[in-house]
């Protein structure tokens, strides 16, 4: 079965330096890969979604890099703030499945 | 536009009780899912409806049930609960089902306290 693994529950940067999460899956070649953030107690919010033909994705500070050959996604925050501080998660969705979520980086970016 | 729209925000229920939550998706979304989140687990999936059928189920007891309404509507159901029900249940609306590169909107979510 499909298998999402982020793998850092938690990261600490100072503000100002640029944050890098992973994400890596197996047994599956999505053709897209999404990353959510999520605040305690509410919903996750969409981010980016990146094609497998994409490599890289700009918005604003944020990038993600998708390298299927590799089976991995990087999802970067330059600039971070303390705002920016809290739980990232990247999902896929294999074929006739549903939406699966990795378990989630937390961040946190230090003053 | 108005989001996805989760009642009640938060629930204290009684073991043995049952429950029912209920979610509106964004006009125009057909798919409807559900999702358990707890603090260590992360977010595990229930269910998946899109055109009031189901499409997905995830790996939880059949006291867990769901529905999809003709307006899109979903409720999803827990009988007989259990301590280890309490968590925040959310629930995502998107487009379409089966479509990858359909992002998914949550609601705040209803926060379930089993005492």
């Amino acid at each position: 079965s499909q298998k999402i693994e982020q793998n850092s529950e938690a990261l600490n940067i100072q503000e100002g330096k640029t944050a890098t999460l992973t994400c890596n899956y197996t047994n599956y070649s999505p053709a897209y890969l999404q990353w959510y953030r999520q605040d305690p107690g509410r919903g996750p919010v969409f981010l980016l979604l990146i094609r497998e033909n994409e490599k890289e994705k700009r918005k604003e500070r944020l990038k993600v890099t998708f390298d299927t050959t590799l089976k991995q996604s990087l999802f970067h925050i330059t600039a971070s703030q303390p705002a920016d501080s809290a739980t990232y998660l990247c999902a896929l969705r294999p074929p006739a499945r549903q939406l699966t979520f990795g378990s989630g980086t937390q961040l946190t970016v230090l003053p | 536009k108005a989001g996805v729209t989760q009642t009640p925000r938060y629930l204290i229920k009684t073991r043995g009780q049952q429950v029912t939550l209920s979610c509106s998706p964004i006009s125009g979304h057909r798919s409807v899912s559900w999702y358990q989140q707890t603090p260590g687990q992360g977010l595990q999936f229930l269910f998946e409806y899109f055109s009031e059928t189901q499409r997905n189920k995830g790996n939880f007891p059949g006291r867990f049930s769901g529905r999809q309404f003709s307006n899109s509507r979903s409720e999803m159901n827990v009988s007989t609960l259990e301590l280890g029900d309490s968590a925040l249940y959310l629930c995502a609306s998107s487009l379409g089902s089966f479509q990858s590169n359909t992002e998914a909107f949550f609601g705040q979510g209803t926060r379930l306290t089993v005492v």
